[in-house]
């Protein structure tokens, strides 16, 4: 059974600060992904690794970065945190032979304050 | 950009009752079709989904139909319990690629 699994179910920061999403999954896939997920608008993917440290921008990545040190972990990234960025994060990962077929962890609710 | 519209937003039956929710995509180049199940709370979890060289796919109550003529994709849940109360989201994607467009969600309330 896949388990992916991230570090935070509730977070609360201040406008400004540094914020670490920490994801991980121990099913040695490939891919891993992130998303964040508001009313009304669906899951949006922010950045996506289909390898240890690479990376690819998804379709809103504009105030984030993230990290793949290990193929287990993938790190999300808010330099300077800022009310807008106050939503549902999740991270999902694949395997290289079914990318599309991807598993969610429990997400992580942020505010922004 | 590559879109996939996905109705309704709300989706309210009677216990019994059949469900259905449909989306339509944009983008010639998807092959692949997922549909996740959000309960409250929790995690998306893929339910079914379907390739683009088949119409139609049964899973016991749950079904999904691909017109792919006119990019068109449907979840049909039948004999729904309380239990199929949760939010769905459906999906396009290739199944190679790593940029899967998700809908914006329906919420199924089913009334016991």
């Amino acid at each position: 059974d896949v388990k992916v699994t991230q570090s935070s179910r509730y977070l609360v920061k201040r406008t400004g600060e540094k914020v670490f999403l920490e994801c991980v999954q121990d099913m040695d896939h490939e891919n891993m992904f992130w998303y964040r997920q508001d009313p009304g608008l669906g899951l949006r993917l922010i950045y996506f690794s289909y390898d240890v440290k690479m990376k690819e921008k998804g379709d809103i990545p504009e105030g984030y970065s993230v990290s793949r040190e290990k193929k287990e972990r993938f790190s999300l990234i808010l330099e300077s945190a800022s009310t807008n960025q106050t939503s549902m994060y999740l991270c999902a990962s694949s395997p290289n032979d079914r990318v599309s077929e991807q598993y969610f962890g429990p997400g992580t609710r942020l505010t922004v304050t | 950009g590559e879109n996939v519209e996905q109705h309704p937003s709300t989706l309210s039956v009677q216990e019994g009752d059949s469900a259905v929710i449909k989306c339509t995509y944009s983008d010639s180049a998807s092959n692949y079709f997922p549909w996740y199940k959000q309960e409250l709370g929790k995690r998306p979890q893929l339910i079914i989904d379907i390739r683009s060289n088949v119409g139609e796919k049964k899973d016991q109550r749950i079904a999904v139909t691909l017109n792919k003529t006119a990019k068109h994709f449907s979840l049909h849940i039948t004999e729904t319990q309380p239990e199929d109360s949760a939010v769905y989201f459906c999906a396009a994607g290739d199944t190679g690629g790593f940029k899967t467009i998700f809908g914006a969600g329906t919420r199924l309330f089913v009334k016991a």
